[in-house]
C-alpha cells in the first residue's frame, strides 16, 4: 500500500523558515517524481514544486521560486521542502504526492498524503 | 501557460445526474490529458478519473469523464448522485510549457 506521511509543519512568523518532510512506503520511491501541492485555507490546489526519480529535474511555481527548495534522500525514501522567506500567503496545508510519468512527462499525480498545516503569523 | 477555469459550485438532488466543466485558456484540451480529483471535507484529493476518461478501480462506473475539443473544456459527470458524492471537485492538466501540473480552482458539488 502506498502511504505518504508528511511532517514538519507548524507556527512560522513572517520572513521565517521550515522544513517539510514526506516519508514515502509501499513503492519504489527511488523510480518516482514527487511533487509538493498546497491548498490554503477555503483555496484551491496548487503545485508548488516537483522533484525527479534522481534529484536531477526540478519543477517550482513562480510564487515560490527562489525561496523554497525541494530535495530527496532515496536511501532514506523521503522528499523534502526546505520553505525560507516566509509570507502570509504561503500559509497552507502542504501535500506531498507521487508523480505519474510516461516516457518523461510527469503530468499527474496519484497519491497523496494526508498534509501538514502551515500557518505564517506573528 | 493556462489556466482551467471550473463553476465555483453546483448543487442537485440525490439520485440525479451533474455535469462539471473545465474549460481550458488557451492551447488545446486535447493536447495533453485531463485529471479529476475528488476532495471530501477534511481529506486529501483522490483520484476519480484520469486520463480523460479512465477510472481508478474503486471509483464507481456512476463517474465520467469527457473532453471536447470544440468547447476546449473537459467534463466530469456523476450519474445517480449519492450524499457521499458531496466534495469539491479539481480538474488538472499538464502545461509543458514549464513542465508544470495545473489545477482548475475547483467546484463545490452539494447534494440536497
Amino acid at each position: 500500500e502506498v502511504q505518504l506521511v508528511e511532517s514538519g509543519g507548524g507556527l512560522v512568523q513572517p520572513g521565517g523558515s521550515l522544513r517539510l518532510s514526506c516519508a514515502a512506503s509501499g513503492f519504489p520511491f527511488n523510480t518516482y517524481t514527487m511533487h509538493w501541492v498546497r491548498q490554503a485555507p477555503g483555496k484551491g490546489l496548487e503545485d508548488v514544486s516537483a522533484l525527479s526519480s534522481n534529484g536531477g529535474s526540478t519543477y517550482y511555481a513562480n510564487s515560490v521560486k527562489g525561496r523554497f527548495t525541494i530535495s530527496r534522500d532515496n536511501s532514506k525514501n523521503t522528499l523534502y521542502l526546505q520553505m525560507g522567506s516566509l509570507r502570509a500567503d504561503d500559509m497552507a496545508v502542504y501535500y506531498c504526492a507521487r508523480g505519474y510519468c510516461i516516457n518523461g512527462v510527469c503530468y499527474r499525480v496519484d497519491y497523496w498524503g494526508q498534509g501538514t498545516l502551515v500557518t505564517v503569523s506573528s | 501557460n493556462f489556466m482551467l477555469t471550473q463553476p465555483h459550485s453546483v448543487s442537485e438532488s440525490p439520485g440525479k445526474t451533474v455535469t462539471f466543466s473545465c474549460t481550458r485558456s488557451s492551447g488545446s484540451i486535447a493536447s495533453n490529458y485531463v485529471q479529476w480529483y475528488q476532495q471530501r471535507p477534511g481529506s486529501s484529493p483522490t483520484t476519480v478519473i484520469y486520463d480523460d476518461n479512465q477510472r481508478p478501480s474503486g471509483v464507481p462506473d456512476r463517474f465520467s469523464g469527457s473532453i471536447d475539443s470544440s468547447s476546449n473544456s473537459a467534463s466530469l459527470t456523476i450519474s445517480g448522485l449519492k450524499t457521499e458524492d458531496e466534495a469539491d471537485y479539481y480538474c488538472q492538466s499538464y502545461d509543458s510549457s514549464n513542465r508544470g501540473v495545473v489545477f482548475g480552482g475547483g467546484t463545490k458539488l452539494t447534494v440536497l
